[in-house]
């Protein structure tokens, strides 16, 4: 079955560093890929998406490749910032499904 | 509003009890789906809506779990005879298609 697998946190990084936050999945058919935010008290936010190979999603300074042959959808930001502190969960959907599948979510702290 | 919304924000209850959380989805959106985001748990799917009808309920964990929707609009789940458990993040979604969710802020539920 479909499945996202996302590396384990929590990763603690000063202001400033490069941050990369690793996600692979495993899907039948063509996935659509996304990565959603959730900070402190608050809900699930869309951060960024692709919806085939070799799309690239951005915002906010973050950026992650649609890579079809390693099937992975890492998040990267070059200077992170106290405020970027938050869980990150990478996520898939297929065409034809409903449900996205997520990965166990990846706790980020900034510190200034 | 503009996005998803949850109501209640938190809601404390006593084990046995009956409780219903409420999510007002986006308007124009068809789809509305829930999750349940649990500690060690990670974001579980439990039922999805396609205007008023429930395609697939495979996600909810057991028969005292329900969910309703009228109007193609507002979304109720219900959890009887409330567990220890059952405690968690509800997480109400809405999307026009199946690519892009958008998440409400959740209701947090604690059974003592």
């Amino acid at each position: 079955g479909n499945s996202v697998t996302q590396m384990e946190g929590p990763v603690t990084l000063s202001e400033e560093a490069f941050l990369t936050i690793n996600c692979t999945y495993t899907a039948t058919g063509y996935p659509s890929l996304f990565w959603y935010v959730q900070y402190p008290g608050e809900g699930l936010q869309l951060l960024l998406k692709a919806t085939k190979a070799d799309d690239k999603g951005s915002n906010k300074g973050f950026e992650a490749t649609y890579r079809k042959e390693t099937t992975s959808f890492h998040l990267e930001k070059g200077s992170v910032q106290v405020s970027d502190s938050a869980v990150y969960f990478c996520a898939l959907s297929t065409s034809g499904t409903y449900k996205y599948i997520f990965g166990t979510g990846t706790r980020l702290k900034v510190l200034a | 509003g503009a996005g998803v919304s949850q109501s209640p924000s938190n809601k404390v209850t006593e084990k046995g009890k009956d409780v219903e959380l409420r999510c007002d989805p986006i308007s124009g959106h068809t789809a509305l789906y829930w999750y349940r985001q649990s500690l060690g748990q990670g974001l579980e799917f439990l039922i999805y809506f396609q205007g008023n009808s429930a395609p697939d309920k495979s996600g909810l964990p057991s028969d005292r779990f329900s969910a309703e929707r009228t109007g193609g609009s507002v979304s109720t789940l219900t959890i009887q005879r409330t567990q220890q458990e059952d405690s968690a993040v509800y997480l109400c979604a809405s999307s026009v298609n199946w690519e892009t969710q958008y998440f409400g802020p959740g209701t947090r539920l604690l059974v003592l």
